[in-house]
């Protein structure tokens, strides 16, 4: 089946640092991949839309300046935290659609974030 | 837009027990629903999903879900759950790649089930 990564896993930084996360459709090409956090014991919040060649898409309430995204290619999409500060932390997660008609998304295992 | 809610949002059951939890739909058209898990410690899984057809879904580990239109819901149930079972249920719209793109996900709040042995 479609598998997405990320890496890493876990970070911790201090506050005031900036944290890249990877996102990584192994076995299959995403235009689009999306962005999502979750807190502890709620739901996933969808943050952002990355798309390849173009400008992300962010929803309501989400910084776009302070969490950047970059689709560098067909299989990479990247989330940088900027100037992180303790409400950042939470586990953020990244899903991809393959491009089959009426195929669902595939998750990511998703990114433990701690900021000190 | 295409939305969810989920009305069960800690559930505590001994093994064996019966489950069922609730998930409705506030949409119209055409009906496309997914119920995901999140064991602990891993990442969101796709546990059964309804397109059309039979309303009745069998999902993986014995899961499956019966999508009634009259009553806008899509209930998740499993006979009789196991300590295995314990993990967080999502109910979502699918989000699905529709040939001119596909929707990020609007999850349901997310059911904290604990099966106690």
């Amino acid at each position: 089946g479609a598998v997405v990564s990320q890496h890493p896993s876990w970070v911790i930084c201090k506050s005031g640092t900036s944290v890249k996360i990877e996102c990584r459709s192994l076995d299959f090409q995403a235009t689009t991949m999306f962005w999502y956090r979750q807190f502890p014991k709620q739901s996933l919040m969808l943050m952002a839309t990355s798309n390849e060649g173009s400008k992300a898409t962010y929803e309501q309430g989400v910084e776009k300046d302070k969490f950047l995204i970059n689709h560098a290619s067909l299989t990479l999409s990247t989330l940088t935290v900027t100037s992180a500060h303790p409400e950042d932390s939470s586990f953020y997660i990244c899903s991809a659609p393959r491009k089959r008609v009426g195929d669902t998304q595939y998750f990511g295992p998703g990114t433990r974030l701690t900021v000190l | 837009a295409q939305s969810v809610s989920q009305h069960n949002h800690h559930v505590i059951l001994s093994e064996a027990a019966s489950l069922e939890l609730g998930c409705n739909y506030s949409y119209g058209g055409t009906v496309n629903l997914f119920w995901y898990v999140q064991y602990p410690g891993q990442h969101l899984q796709l546990l059964l999903k309804y397109f059309s057809g039979d309303p009745l879904v069998k999902g993986i580990k014995g899961f499956e879900a019966e999508f009634i239109k009259s009553k806008f819901s899509f209930n998740l149930r499993k006979p009789s759950v196991q300590w295995s079972d314990t993990a967080e249920y999502f109910c979502a719209p699918p989000g699905m790649y529709s040939g001119g793109g596909a929707d990020g996900l609007t999850f349901g709040k997310g059911t904290h089930l604990i099966i106690q042995p």
